[in-house]
C-alpha cells in the first residue's frame, strides 16, 4: 500500500475554508485516495473517497490532480465541531485492510 | 447506524489474565476487524475475518487471537494480558460506498482496555 505524508496539525478559525493535503508519491493505477475524520473516544468515520479529478459530497471536496501524486481534503467553512482527526489513506478498490497513519489534527477555534 | 457494538466498553484486568472483547453487528458484513489505537502510533490492525471461521492476520497480532463462528460476531482474546495491550480496541466491518464497487470501513464505538 502507497504510504501517505501529510502535516501533523493544523489551525483554522470558525468560518474559513481548510485545505489539507496529502501526498502519496507511490500511488498504485487501482488505489483509491480516502480521507477518514476521527473525534475523540470514537472510531474513524468515512469522509470521502476518490480516483481522480473532484469529488464533492455534503462534508467536504476531495481534489486530485492529474498525476495523482497527491490530494487535498477541503472543508469549507470549518465550525468548532471540525475539530478532529483526519487521516488519508490510499486503498485499493476491494482492498481489505487500511493503513493509518497518525492523521492531522485539524484545530478550529472562534 | 451500520449497528455495530463493542462489549465491554470498559475493561481494566490484571496482567496475566484472559480477556475477550467482542463485535457485534447486525447487517450480515462479510469482512470484520479489531485494530488496536495509541497515542504516536495510530489505529493498527490486529486481525480481520473475510467469514465464518476465516481470519487473517494484521500488523501486531503477536498476544492476539480471534474467532469468528457466526457472521455477526467477532470476537478478540488477548490469552494473557500484558501491559504493553493496555489500548482503545476498535472494531469495523466493510461495507459499500457505491453497489458493487468501492467499500468503507465503518467503525465501532470502541473498547478502553486497562492492564495493570
Amino acid at each position: 500500500l502507497a504510504k501517505t505524508t501529510q502535516p501533523i496539525s493544523m489551525d483554522s478559525y470558525e468560518g474559513q475554508e481548510v485545505n489539507i493535503t496529502c501526498s502519496h508519491n507511490n500511488i498504485a493505477t487501482n488505489d483509491y485516495i480516502t480521507w477518514y475524520q476521527q473525534f475523540p473516544s470514537q472510531g474513524p468515520r468515512f469522509i470521502i473517497q476518490g480516483y481522480k479529478t473532484k469529488v464533492t459530497n455534503e462534508v467536504a471536496s476531495l481534489f486530485i490532480p492529474a498525476d495523482r501524486k497527491s490530494s487535498t481534503l477541503s472543508l469549507p467553512r470549518v465550525s468548532l465541531s471540525d475539530t478532529a482527526v483526519y487521516y488519508c489513506l490510499v486503498v485499493k478498490q476491494a482492498g481489505t485492510a487500511l493503513i493509518f497513519g497518525k492523521g492531522t489534527t485539524l484545530s478550529v477555534s472562534s | 447506524d451500520a449497528g455495530i457494538t463493542q462489549s465491554p466498553r470498559h475493561k481494566v484486568t490484571e496482567t496475566g489474565t484472559p480477556v475477550t472483547l467482542r463485535c457485534h453487528q447486525t447487517e450480515n458484513h462479510r469482512y470484520m476487524y479489531w485494530y488496536r489505537q495509541d497515542p504516536g502510533h495510530g489505529l493498527r490492525l490486529i486481525h480481520y475475518s473475510y467469514g465464518v471461521k476465516d481470519t487473517d492476520k494484521g500488523e501486531v497480532s503477536d498476544g492476539y487471537s480471534v474467532s469468528r463462528s457466526k457472521t455477526e460476531d467477532f470476537l478478540l482474546t488477548l490469552e494473557s494480558a500484558t501491559s504493553s495491550q493496555t489500548s482503545v480496541y476498535f472494531c469495523a466491518i466493510r461495507r459499500s460506498i457505491l453497489a458493487g464497487a468501492r467499500y468503507e470501513q465503518y467503525f465501532g464505538p470502541g473498547t478502553r482496555l486497562t492492564v495493570t
